[in-house]
């Protein structure tokens, strides 16, 4: 059975650090990985997904890698900004989601 | 405006009553999926959706029922023999089972 893990639990970092996500999963047989993105009290927003073929993906000032043979994600930060602060959640896709229990990021001024 | 739209944003239900929480989406997807999130618990999935008139349970179907009548709407309800319904409830579809999937906004229920 597929498990997924998210360290760390929680991040507080001054503005303008850049940062580091990791997601780690059990089952290396995933069709690809998913990062999202929530706020308090809303739904999830998709950031970016790597093809299971893929070994990154970036969008802007994310920027996501894959090890499908350690079973590991990293979603990298540049430049955090005050508004990055949100919960960050990785999922392994195989026929559906599932997904581990997030980093709650907070970036101070 | 493509997207998925999830109603009510929030919803009381009294102990013993059924409930019935609303998915819609017009992005042409096949897939659908209802995801149940606890405070400081990851998504958990209750039923999915291959394709209409198809459906499978998750990890958590036990007090929860669902329909897939239609492409586009994918409803859940939440049964009095849910325990523990006080959560926050997320749909979601993809084009296929295994491709990226898209969130609604959700829905808060709360048991009074």
């Amino acid at each position: 059975k597929q498990e997924v893990t998210q360290i760390p639990a929680a991040l507080s970092v001054p503005e303008g650090e850049n940062l580091v996500l990791n997601c780690s999963f059990t089952d290396s047989a995933i069709y690809n990985l998913q990062w999202f993105r929530q706020d308090p009290g809303k739904g999830l927003t998709s950031l970016l997904l790597i093809q299971s073929s893929q070994r990154e993906q970036t969008s802007g000032r994310l920027n996501a890698s894959l090890d499908k043979s350690s079973g590991r994600s990293t979603l990298y930060i540049a430049a955090s900004q005050p508004g990055d602060s949100a919960t960050y959640l990785c999922a392994g896709n195989t026929d559906k989601l599932i997904f581990g229990t997030g980093t709650r990021l907070q970036v101070f001024p | 405006d493509g997207g998925i739209t999830q109603s009510p944003k929030y919803l009381f239900r009294k102990e013993g009553q059924n409930v019935t929480l609303s998915c819609e989406q017009n992005l042409n997807h096949d897939a659908m999926y209802w995801y149940r999130q606890d405070p400081g618990q990851g998504l958990r999935l209750i039923y999915y959706s291959q394709i209409v008139n198809d459906f499978q349970k998750g990890d958590i179907a036990e007090g929860y029922s669902v329909s897939r009548e239609k492409k586009e709407s994918f409803p859940l309800t939440v049964t009095s023999a849910q325990k523990n319904p006080t959560a926050f409830y997320l749909c979601a579809s993809s084009m296929a089972l295994g491709t990226e999937a898209f969130f609604g906004q959700g829905t808060r229920l709360t048991v009074v």
